[in-house]
């Protein structure tokens, strides 16, 4: 069983839906969580990074982290097309990093 | 705008050939990692460094070599590329504390034919 698991979609919405993405983990060591956007062909990008559990907002991105669930989510308000990318959950703890797969995203205008 | 710069972006070369795929950054970073991502999988690390003259081996078993001599610069190294080897290379750097997060170059996409 993989340490992080990430559907990977493609998860397909109109323009304007509230997008949720998620993983989630197996290896209670993981203390600082990260969500990466990649669009194609280029490398990824660090989108948000936390550390307790709760909420962090950053304009129309807010992450989210229940460390008693071992369960992290990315929302995306008012998606855009310009959204539309790859998203990856990464998880680091005692100097180990593990990277979800990665959740392929589709908003179309 | 990235400040860790990878180059050649894409490169198609016949088997047997050595290649070398560059790496800088300027944000003074004393970690460095190369990041092997084939279409969806998760990124797998096959080198990383901790400041100059430090290189370690990753998690996948990589038959490239890297070095580094300078800070800011960490090469990767293939003495014979085989058909095997295409996929994505990502280059990455982190700031010197234990849980800082990484940041990507734009990355090199090799075929080996």
């Amino acid at each position: 069983q993989k340490e992080v698991e990430q559907d990977p979609g493609p998860l397909s919405v109109p323009e304007g839906a509230i997008v949720s993405l998620n993983c989630t983990y197996s290896n209670s060591a993981f203390q600082y969580f990260m969500w990466y956007r990649q669009y194609s062909r280029k490398g990824p990008e660090l989108l948000m990074y936390t550390y307790s559990s709760g909420n962090k907002e950053d304009g129309r991105f807010t992450a989210q982290v229940d460390k008693s669930s071992k369960y992290i989510s990315l929302f995306i308000r008012d998606s855009q097309p310009s959204d539309s990318a790859t998203y990856l959950c990464a998880m680091m703890g005692f100097q180990k990093l593990v990277f979800g797969t990665g959740t392929r995203l589709l908003v179309s205008p | 705008e990235a400040d860790i710069y990878q180059t050649p972006r894409y490169l198609v070369i016949g088997t047997g050939k050595k290649i070398t795929l560059e790496c800088s950054q300027t944000m003074g970073h004393d970690k460095m990692y190369w990041y092997q991502q084939d279409p969806g999988m998760e990124l797998h690390l096959i080198h990383y460094s901790y400041g100059v003259n430090s290189t370690e081996k990753g998690d996948l078993s990589s038959e490239s070599t890297v070095s580094r001599i300078r800070t800011e610069h960490f090469p990767l190294t293939l003495e014979s590329a085989r058909p095997s080897h295409t996929s994505q290379y990502l280059c990455a750097s982190s700031a010197t504390g234990t849980n800082s997060p990484l940041h990507f170059g734009n990355g090199t996409r090799l075929t080996v034919t």
